[in-house]
């Protein structure tokens, strides 16, 4: 069964810091993997979508990686700023079931 | 182009009451999703529908019910409600190249 873990749960920068968020995934059949922003009391929004024979997505001050190999991916965060705090929730089409499979989330703050 | 959009955003019913909720997308996309958001759970599948007049169970599909009768519509019906159904629902729907969208949320409380 497909499991997805998100390390740190929580985490704080400074502002202007950059930061790796990191996401991975038990089985490597997937057909793609979703990042996703939550605000708090809000839906989730779509950052970036990384199919399965892709290596990275870039959008703004935003790059994400797959290694579907090793299980894992990363958001990479340039240049922090306090309007990126949210919580960022990674995500996997599961290969065998097709479903979207989520991990519990990175609780980012980013302190001015 | 309004994206998902959810309707109601807030809700609070009683423990036996009934209610629908409505998702639609003005994407034109077929696929669409209704999701529970609960602390420490993260999200869980409830239903899904892969094109109009179709529906499938999902991960928790218990105390629910779907339809799907208009392509850009997807409802969430709950018959008796139960204490244990306060969550954050969310309706998504998905793209061709398998990228999902998701509306804002309706916070519903059982009492």
């Amino acid at each position: 069964k497909q499991e997805v873990t998100q390390i740190p749960a929580a985490l704080s920068v400074p502002e202007g810091e950059n930061l790796v968020l990191n996401c991975s995934f038990t089985d490597s059949a997937i057909y793609n993997l979703q990042w996703f922003r939550q605000d708090p009391g809000k839906g989730l929004t779509s950052l970036l979508l990384i199919q399965s024979s892709q290596r990275e997505q870039t959008s703004g001050r935003l790059n994400a990686s797959l290694d579907k190999s090793s299980g894992r991916s990363t958001l990479y965060i340039a240049a922090s700023q306090p309007g990126d705090s949210a919580t960022y929730l990674c995500a996997v089409r599961d290969g065998a079931t097709n479903k979207l499979i989520f991990g519990t989330g990175t609780l980012l703050a980013v302190q001015p | 182009n309004a994206g998902v959009t959810q309707t109601p955003k807030f809700r609070v019913l009683k423990t036996g009451q009934s209610m629908t909720l409505l998702c639609a997308q003005d994407m034109n996309h077929e696929y669409m999703y209704w999701y529970r958001q609960d602390p420490g759970m993260g999200l869980r599948l409830i239903h899904y529908s892969v094109g109009e007049g179709t529906t499938a169970k999902g991960e928790v599909p218990d105390g629910y019910n779907v339809s799907r009768l208009k392509k850009q519509n997807f409802l969430l019906g709950l018959e008796s409600a139960a204490p244990s159904q306060t969550s954050v629902y969310f309706c998504a729907s998905m793209n061709p190249y398998l990228e999902q969208y998701f509306g804002p949320g309706t916070r519903l409380t059982v009492t």
